[in-house]
């Protein structure tokens, strides 16, 4: 399982955009990137999915260098409700769909 | 479509008490997957079925069985349940689409469950 390093914790004010990024040096070479999020009480929510280069969806983008070592997400503008646990995740449903959530992000929006 | 539903919502044991936790999906999905969560931790994978009639052991089985009974539902067993498996119990499912690599993972609301 390729596992992923992420920072502990981000505090961002409202309004800003927050870049939070993941570090996965062991990634194999069929291996998608996918990033969840969580809010309290609640399970994990699919956020974005990417291979290589640039991903963009309503909610997020997600940068993914050539080397496929590292990536960032991008929130635009966030919100206090962005506050939550951001999880990176490096795996793909070939390998026996195990993937490895590790400790995330807590960002914490402030007013 | 109701998603992915475990029940029960809560549950206090004793410990060395038995019980099973129950998780349905109404998506047509192939995988399903039992994780822990503990207080200020991340997900850790217990047990997942990879499609109907395998399961597969995950991070940390130990102490837990689990049942896959039809493509529906996945639950999840202790069978003499212990203080250090106090925590969160989520279920998830994802399905495949025309991409081999395609992993969006589906959770349910979670069971809390404290063992005394």
């Amino acid at each position: 399982l390729a596992k992923t390093t992420q920072p502990i914790s981000m505090d961002s004010y409202e309004g800003q955009e927050v870049n939070i990024t993941c570090s996965h040096n062991n990634i194999a070479t069929n291996d998608y990137i996918t990033w969840y999020q969580q809010f309290p009480s609640q399970g994990p929510r699919f956020i974005i999915q990417g291979y290589k280069t640039k991903v963009t969806n309503e909610v997020a983008s997600l940068f993914i260098p050539a080397d496929r070592k590292s990536s960032t997400l991008s929130l635009p503008r966030v919100s206090l409700s962005d506050t939550a646990v951001y999880y990176c995740l490096v795996g793909t449903s070939d390998t026996g769909n195990q993937f490895y959530f590790g400790t995330g992000t807590s960002l914490t929006v402030i007013p | 479509n109701a998603g992915v539903t475990q029940t029960p919502k809560f549950q206090v044991l004793k410990t060395g008490q038995s019980m099973t936790l129950q998780c349905a999906q109404d998506m047509n999905h192939n995988s399903m997957y039992w994780y822990r969560q503990d207080p200020g931790m991340g997900l850790r994978l217990i047990y997942y079925s990879a499609s109907e009639g395998t399961t597969d052991k995950g991070e940390v089985p130990n102490g837990y069985n689990v049942s896959r009974l039809n493509k529906r539902e996945f639950s999840l067993r202790l069978e003499s349940a212990a203080p250090s498996q106090t925590s969160v119990y989520f279920c998830a499912s994802t399905g495949t689409s025309g991409r081999a690599s395609y992993n969006e993972q589906f959770f349910g609301p979670g069971t809390r469950l404290t063992v005394l």
